[in-house]
């Protein structure tokens, strides 16, 4: 089966610009998730789609972030304008079940986003 | 607020050497714990983990993990590492009950270089 992919997988941009950043889950996930690794630190957890719902958005830094999942399939991740802070690399993840213990999170490669 | 340590940034170790990863986590209630790995140019897999049961989990290319709960941690092993296994290692726990797997906290990581 195909892996969870993302679009772009390096991306650069200047201080105020937007960067839109795509995850496409394994077909049939329901789960969705967003995760960001700023250099150095720990890998973060974003937020959590249910199909298209957001089920935990805790981890969302703050409101230039948006992320959306029109139709329960592919997931957008807008940051708007962007701050040199929002610099790392940003990873999706989806799972087949909600709430099942052997439902593991399968990872795309990440998309790496550098604000200048 | 729950956090992972990972004692080591960075391990060093030659061929055929064994291996001990550093894990704590702080929380008191009951824990999902997962080692993910990340080979160069790779994406985040999952190497083992941890839900109930015997506290000594077996996971892929002879990695293993034991689970201490009253030292509150998730030591990842391997008698005799190999340069294949030269990677990013991370440390996850989720605290949250009712199954989910997701909302992962992470530590920050620890690179395994190993010389052929």
């Amino acid at each position: 089966e195909a892996g969870v992919t993302q679009f772009p997988s390096h991306s650069v941009i200047e201080k105020g610009q937007t960067v839109t950043l795509r995850c496409d889950p394994i077909s049939g996930h329901d789960n969705l998730y967003w995760y960001r690794r700023v250099m150095g630190k720990e890998i973060k957890f974003l937020l959590h789609f249910v199909k298209e719902s957001k089920q935990d958005e805790s981890g969302m830094p703050n409101n230039r972030f948006l992320a959306e999942r029109t139709g329960g399939t592919y997931s957008t991740l807008k940051v708007q304008p962007a701050e040199l802070e929002d610099s790392g690399v940003y990873f999706c993840a989806s799972s087949l079940h909600i709430g099942r213990l052997n439902s593991p999170l399968h990872f795309g490669n990440g998309t790496r986003l550098t604000v200048t | 607020a729950q956090s992972v340590s990972q004692h080591n940034h960075h391990v060093i170790l030659s061929e055929a050497a064994s291996l001990e990863l550093g894990c704590n986590y702080s929380y008191g209630g009951t824990v999902n714990l997962f080692w993910y790995v990340q080979y160069p140019g790779q994406h985040l897999q999952l190497l083992l983990k941890y839900f109930s049961g015997d506290p000594l989990v077996k996971g892929i290319k002879g990695f293993e993990a034991e689970f201490i709960k009253s030292k509150f941690s998730f030591n990842l092993r391997k008698p005799s590492v190999q340069w294949s296994d030269t990677a990013e290692y991370f440390c996850a726990v989720n605290a949250l009950t009712g199954g989910s797997q997701g909302n992962l906290i992470f530590g920050k990581g620890t690179k395994l270089s190993v010389k052929p």
